[in-house]
């Protein structure tokens, strides 16, 4: 069964700083990997998604790549603001049309 | 305007009895999904559905049932036999195509409380 993992679970940073979030996951045969938002008791935000063919996808400050061969991805965010303050979720999407989801790295910009 | 709505946002259950919460789409998708959150963990699935009159359990189905009569609606009942059922509930849909470019949308979730 497909097992998703994100280091760190917590992460704080001051204001402007660049940072790096880690996903991994256990089955590489998936459909795509998305990286999610979400705001404490709010729903999910999908951030970006980066399919199986691809390497790489980008929004604005955001940038998430894909190593599929290795289990890996990574969520770029560039010049942090405090309104990047969220918990990060990514998630990976198999061949059954099912979504499995990391526990989550909680992010704290500090102004 | 589109998207998935859950109500009601804040519920508090009293021991022995069954609640369900709403989820309404508006998005035409075929696929519906429960998620249950508890405090630092992931999501975890409770059920789902692809058509109308089917579902399917997820990894955390017992104590919870679902149905699924019209293709926006997919109601949770959290029935007494879930012995822990305090946590913050989404509800999520798709569409069924099982492209790579397929993703799922969730709405702003249900929080459940025993008392």
């Amino acid at each position: 069964k497909q097992e998703v993992t994100q280091i760190p679970a917590a992460l704080s940073v001051p204001e402007g700083e660049n940072l790096v979030l880690n996903c991994s996951f256990t089955d590489s045969a998936i459909y795509n990997l998305q990286w999610f938002r979400q705001d404490p008791g709010k729903g999910l935000t999908s951030l970006l998604l980066i399919q199986s063919s691809q390497r790489e996808q980008t929004s604005g400050r955001l940038n998430a790549s894909l190593d599929k061969s290795s289990g890996r991805s990574t969520l770029y965010i560039a010049a942090s603001q405090p309104g990047d303050s969220a918990t990060y979720l990514c998630a990976v999407k198999d061949t059954g049309n099912q979504f499995y989801f990391g526990t989550g790295t909680s992010l704290t910009v500090i102004p | 305007d589109g998207g998935i709505t859950q109500s009601p946002k804040y519920l508090f259950r009293k021991e022995g009895q069954n609640v369900t919460l709403s989820c309404e789409q508006n998005l035409n998708h075929d696929a519906m999904y429960w998620y249950r959150q508890d405090p630092g963990q992931g999501l975890r699935l409770i059920y789902y559905s692809q058509i109308v009159n089917d579902f399917q359990k997820g990894d955390i189905a017992e104590g919870y049932s679902v149905s699924r009569e019209k293709k926006e609606s997919f109601p949770l009942t959290v029935t007494s036999a879930q012995k822990n059922p305090t946590a913050f509930y989404l509800c999520a849909s798709g569409h069924l195509d099982r492209g790579p470019g397929n993703t799922i949308y969730f709405g702003e979730g249900s929080w459940l409380t025993v008392v």
